[in-house]
């Protein structure tokens, strides 16, 4: 069964720029969520939703937001980029949010 | 509060076993896990036991939880090189949070 997929891998903005990273989660998994890694700041929860509401959001700024579909894939967009967006942001899904999550290899932002 | 902490460097011979430790303190979380990142990507998902659990085993692993000292062990036996990668911990919470709280990882060093 194939796992979530995220996509672009890589992808390099200039600050000031949006972005729109995606998440297609497993087969069936209705809940998925967002983190942001960093070095500095390690793995921090972004959002979490689950038949397209938004059922928790972290402590970001309204620069972050996202979105789910009726088909549970999610977008995550990221408005006026700031050199410390720079990240790895990984997705997970899970069937209900409650149970084991799934993550995908990452989409690596780079602002400069 | 949600706080988790792991010490962050062990270093191991091929052939021993590892420990890993982790607390939490945060005594409403329903399952904790462990994730496995190699460099340049995403998490995955070893293994998870429910908070009424007090012990897991799959394979080379074992995970043991203390309850009363909110204290969580992940212990790979015949660690090969190929264990070598950095070990999160982490917590969720149901009920409406939805959410993992992660630490901030244990970079395991595998040598000869």
């Amino acid at each position: 069964k194939a796992g979530v997929t995220q996509t672009p891998r890589y992808l390099i903005k200039t600050r000031g720029q949006q972005v729109t990273l995606s998440c297609s989660p497993i087969s069936g998994h209705r809940s998925v969520s967002w983190y942001q890694q960093t070095p500095g700041q390690g793995l921090q929860f972004l959002f979490e939703y689950f038949s397209e509401t938004q059922r928790n959001k972290g402590n970001f700024p309204g620069r972050f937001s996202g979105r789910q579909f009726s088909n549970s894939r999610s977008e995550m967009n990221v408005s006026t980029l700031e050199l410390g967006d720079s990240a790895l942001y990984l997705c997970a899904s899970s069937l209900s949010g409650d149970d084991g999550y799934t993550f995908g290899s990452g989409t690596r932002l780079t602002v400069v | 509060g949600e706080d988790v902490e792991q010490s962050l460097f062990l270093s191991v011979r091929e052939g021993d076993s590892s420990v890993i430790n982790c607390t939490y303190t945060d005594s409403s979380s329903t399952y904790l896990y462990w994730y496995k990142q190699e460099p340049g990507a995403g998490l995955q998902l070893l293994t998870y036991i429910f908070s009424n659990m007090d012990m897991k085993q799959d394979q080379r692993l074992t995970v043991l939880l203390n309850k009363k000292d909110k204290h969580l062990s992940l212990r790979i036996a015949d660690t090969q090189t190929g264990d070598s990668a950095i070990y999160f911990c982490a917590e969720s919470f149901s009920g409406g949070y939805n959410k993992l709280i992660f630490g901030a990882g244990t970079r395991l060093a595998v040598h000869p």
